[in-house]
């Protein structure tokens, strides 16, 4: 079955400071990969897509992620954070069916 | 653990049928939503709630109707099913600023 695993649980950075965060996933058909942010009290929007072409993709708010078919990985960097980045992160690949991993809770210090 | 129910999860219904959509979550999650997502693309909110008697639409133009009488319960309904409305529907919750949690989904087929 496929996953997606998110390996940070809880990243805390200041302000300015880079972010990376870890997305991997287990699938072997067609790879369509997203990552989503949910702020305090809202809820899912889309940060990133990916699809196919460029494996670099930009996305809203600064926010890139690179697609390395080899590593089965779709990290998602920043860099240089801000407090309203503050957030919930969450990566996703769905296909057949919907697989978010467990999500990344990122708070962001003034 | 979270505790978020979505029934059927797989429905296939003829054209013009009503039919409605369960979510119940026990963890008494003030906030509800409804995404519809079709296969390989991203989530669309559809509707949402932030309490009993609120309900608002979301991002995503839709045909259903919603309705939150109870805290725990969040039912999606469809007048009149058409082939366009195939898709899969995700429900899920959340307290306050907590993180979303998210059902299994409901995969609904229009012939």
């Amino acid at each position: 079955a496929q996953s997606v695993s998110q390996h940070n649980h809880h990243v805390i950075l200041s302000e300015a400071a880079s972010l990376e965060l870890g997305c991997n996933y287990s699938y072997g058909g067609t790879v369509n990969l997203f990552w989503y942010v949910q702020y305090p009290g809202q809820h899912l929007q889309l940060l990133l897509k990916y699809f196919s072409g460029d494996p670099l993709v930009k996305g809203i708010k600064g926010f890139e992620a690179e697609f390395i078919k080899s590593k089965f990985s779709f990290n998602l960097r920043k860099p240089s954070v801000q407090w309203s980045d503050t957030a919930e992160y969450f990566c996703a690949a769905p296909a057949r069916q919907l697989t978010f991993g467990s999500g990344t809770q990122l708070t962001v210090l003034p | 653990e979270a505790d978020i129910y979505q029934t059927p999860r797989y429905l296939v219904i003829g054209t013009g049928k009503k039919i409605t959509l369960e979510c119940s979550q026990t963890m008494g999650h003030d906030k509800m939503y409804w995404y519809q997502q079709d296969p390989g693309m991203e989530l669309h909110l559809i509707h949402y709630s932030y309490g009993v008697n609120s309900t608002e639409k979301g991002d995503l133009s839709s045909e259903s109707t919603v309705s939150r009488i109870r805290t725990e319960h969040f039912p999606l309904t469809l007048e009149s099913a058409r082939p366009s409305h195939t898709s899969q529907y995700l429900c899920a919750s959340s307290y306050r600023v907590s993180p979303l949690h998210f059902g299994n989904g409901t995969r609904l087929t229009v012939t």
